[in-house]
């Protein structure tokens, strides 16, 4: 089955930019997902990228894949204090679409 | 607003117990899983069912039943809880075909089996 890695926590300073790597094993990967959980709260999803593209923008978050490599990276642009929460890397095979999800990233950002 | 609704969010349970959590979505999806969240280990998926009356394995079934008898209701069972089930429980939904994988979560059912 997959496996999928990510660091457990990441400490930033309001107003820089936070970036949450992913590795992943499963090369048929197709859809790439980041999801975000906020305290006391379900997941929800954030972002996804297509397994055919290296990078997709929206707004503050840019999504860089290195399919060779099989990493995946969210950068979030101008980090707030808002976005303090845990963030999870699910890629999903082409077979099942079912996402693997990873440990999860705790950002916190520090005023 | 679309939603995912799970009936508990706390739940305290002794061991050797049947314990039900129930989710409910109504946006007529045909997926529905069941996965269960532990610090530093993520979400890792019990059971799954992609139909009415159909259910599979997922990575950690062991302990676990399900039940959808009805499209927009999906059961987890725990037969007899241990203490080892201690943990937090989510429900979602999602699409069938290549949005599978867009899923829509509950809040969460904490459990806490003593």
């Amino acid at each position: 089955g997959e496996d999928v890695e990510q660091s457990l926590f990441l400490s930033v300073r309001e107003g820089d930019s936070s970036v949450i790597n992913c590795t992943y094993t499963d090369s048929s990967s197709t859809y790439l997902y980041w999801y975000k959980q906020e305290p006391g709260a379900g997941l929800q999803l954030l972002t996804y990228i297509f397994s055919n593209m290296d990078m997709k923008q929206d707004q503050r978050l840019t999504v860089l894949l290195n399919k060779k490599d099989k990493h995946l990276s969210l950068r979030i642009a101008d980090t707030q204090t808002g976005d303090s929460a845990i963030y999870f890397c699910a890629p999903a095979s082409g077979g099942s679409y079912i996402p693997t999800f990873g440990r999860g990233t705790s950002l916190i950002v520090h005023p | 607003d679309v939603k995912v609704t799970q009936s508990s969010r706390y739940l305290v349970k002794r061991t050797g117990e049947k314990v039900f959590l129930e989710c409910v979505q109504d946006m007529d999806h045909e997926n529905m899983f069941w996965y269960r969240q532990d610090p530093g280990l993520g979400l890792r998926l019990i059971y799954f069912s992609y139909d009415v009356k159909m259910k599979e394995k997922g990575d950690i079934p062991e302990g676990y039943s399900v039940s959808r008898e009805k499209k927009e209701r999906f059961s987890l069972i725990l037969e007899s809880a241990s203490t080892n089930q201690t943990s937090m429980y989510l429900c979602a939904s999602s699409r069938t075909g290549s949005n599978t994988g867009e899923l829509f979560f509950g809040e969460g059912s904490r459990l806490t089996v003593l």
